[in-house]
């Protein structure tokens, strides 16, 4: 079963500081990694897309890994900011068809001051 | 328009009412898909729609919830005879490529409907 795991559930960090979140996901064939932030009562907004070949990409202060072979990825996020309160999820597209998207619960993020 | 746009943003109904979302992708954007978000978790996928074809609808949880999509633009999700379990947030998104594959894949904000 195609499924995407993320942890932790949710996390509290000063401003200033940096923070990891983890995704390990199950999905096969694979097509591509996506990381959102999910501003309550928003959207989700992309803040990286990773294709098999790609094993790092950053986004300003967002920095995402992929490792395919152990399909694994992370979100470093450098000197938090307030704003960077979110919850952060991962998405994973399958290839073929129309790459339907595999969504985590995502990793709620507090910055406090 | 910018992006897409939904509306209602909020909704409250009665048990047993039925309501209906809208939601108004970017303008020439091919796909369109829905999702239902419940609280603290990442959105499931309900339908997906390519122009006006509905060529997934594998997601929806039952024979009350239907979408369409006539003239491949605007498309409706409603719900007929509401329950509680279907308090969530229902996300709309677009894509200008077939399908999810895109790096054009923008979300709405969503609507919120509470069934009390």
């Amino acid at each position: 079963k195609n499924q995407v795991e993320q942890s932790p559930q949710s996390l509290i960090i000063l401003e200033g500081k940096n923070c990891t979140l983890q995704c390990n996901y199950t999905v096969s064939p694979f097509s591509n990694l996506r990381w959102y932030k999910q501003d309550t009562g928003r959207g989700p907004v992309s803040l990286t897309i990773m294709t098999f070949s790609e094993n790092t990409k950053s986004n300003g202060r967002y920095t995402a890994t992929l490792d395919a072979d152990t399909k694994q990825s992370s979100l470093h996020i450098t000197a938090s900011q307030l704003s960077d309160s979110a919850s952060y999820i991962c998405v994973v597209s399958a290839s073929g068809g129309y790459n339907k998207l595999i969504f985590g619960a995502g990793t709620r993020l507090a910055v406090h001051p | 328009g910018a992006g897409v746009s939904q509306s209602p943003r909020y909704k409250v109904a009665k048990r047993g009412q039925d309501v209906a979302l809208r939601c108004d992708p970017i303008s020439g954007h091919v796909s369109l898909f829905w999702y239902q978000q419940a609280l603290g978790q990442g959105p499931e996928f309900l339908t997906y729609f390519q122009n006006e074809a509905q060529l997934d609808k594998s997601g929806l949880p039952s024979d009350r919830f239907f979408a369409e999509r006539p003239e491949g633009s605007v498309s409706t999700l409603k719900i007929q005879r509401t329950q509680q379990e279907d308090s969530a947030v229902y996300l709309c998104a677009s894509s200008r490529s077939r399908g999810a594959r895109g790096y054009g894949y923008t979300f709405g904000s969503g609507t919120r409907l509470t069934v009390v």
